[in-house]
């Protein structure tokens, strides 16, 4: 079974700072590893992907990732943070199965509060 | 053009009903998916769908039945609704192919039972 920890509820940063968002992941294979924002009453937005490879991956909107295969960590980095970015983030897992089986399982979410 | 479309946006039913969500890509995907969400905001795989035909089929209620017509559309059916059905559901969909394996979201559908 894979499982995804984010251990922070709530991330708070000031604007121009910069900001990381944690997730931890456990998966018995080789892991695909996602990241997602959520904006209030909208469906989710893909971010960033790691699939194998560079272990920084980059992303929309000025975000990175770096994929730690020691410490099964896949942490949201962005080094100057804005107020639109400011939202729900979360972490996913997949891994390499056939189609239709690579559902998504997806850490609890942090909600990331960037202040003026 | 939007990717992944869902209907209705806002779902407001009472205990005992049967409704359903539709959902619709114009992605050429072959597999879809759906999610549900709850009022905590976890987020969990309910159904997968590759080329029509059922691939994950997690614990749910069998009150739930989705069903795919063709690969551009997965829709859910909720029999006997019960307060706990509450929630926002996310239809999703993805290629088959490697190397783009992140999965386009829906707006979401905002089931409110009553």
């Amino acid at each position: 079974a894979q499982s995804v920890a984010q251990p922070e509820d709530q991330v708070n940063v000031a604007e121009g700072n910069p900001l990381t968002v944690k997730c931890t992941y456990s998966v018995s294979g080789n892991p695909y590893l996602f990241w997602y924002v959520q904006y209030p009453n909208r469906g989710l937005q893909f971010l960033l992907k790691y699939i194998t490879g560079d272990n920084l991956v980059k992303g929309s909107y000025g975000f990175e990732a770096e994929f730690n295969k020691s410490q099964t960590s896949f942490h949201l980095k962005k080094p100057s943070a804005l107020v639109s970015d400011s939202a729900l983030y979360f972490c996913a897992v997949s891994q390499p199965m056939d189609p239709g089986r690579r559902a998504l399982t997806f850490g609890s979410g942090t909600r990331l509060q960037v202040q003026p | 053009d939007t990717a992944v479309s869902q209907t209705p946006k806002y779902l407001v039913t009472q205990m005992g009903n049967d409704k359903s969500i539709k959902c619709e890509q114009n992605l050429g995907h072959d597999t879809m998916y759906w999610y549900k969400q709850d009022s905590k905001k976890f987020l969990k795989i309910m159904f997968s769908y590759n080329n029509k035909e059922l691939i994950i089929n997690e614990t749910v209620p069998n009150r739930f039945s989705p069903k795919s017509p063709d690969k551009a559309h997965l829709n859910l059916h909720i029999n006997s609704l019960e307060l706990g059905d509450s929630a926002v559901y996310f239809c999703a969909s993805s290629p088959t192919g490697t190397g783009s394996y992140e999965q386009y979201f829906g707006p979401g559908t905002r089931l409110t039972v009553t």
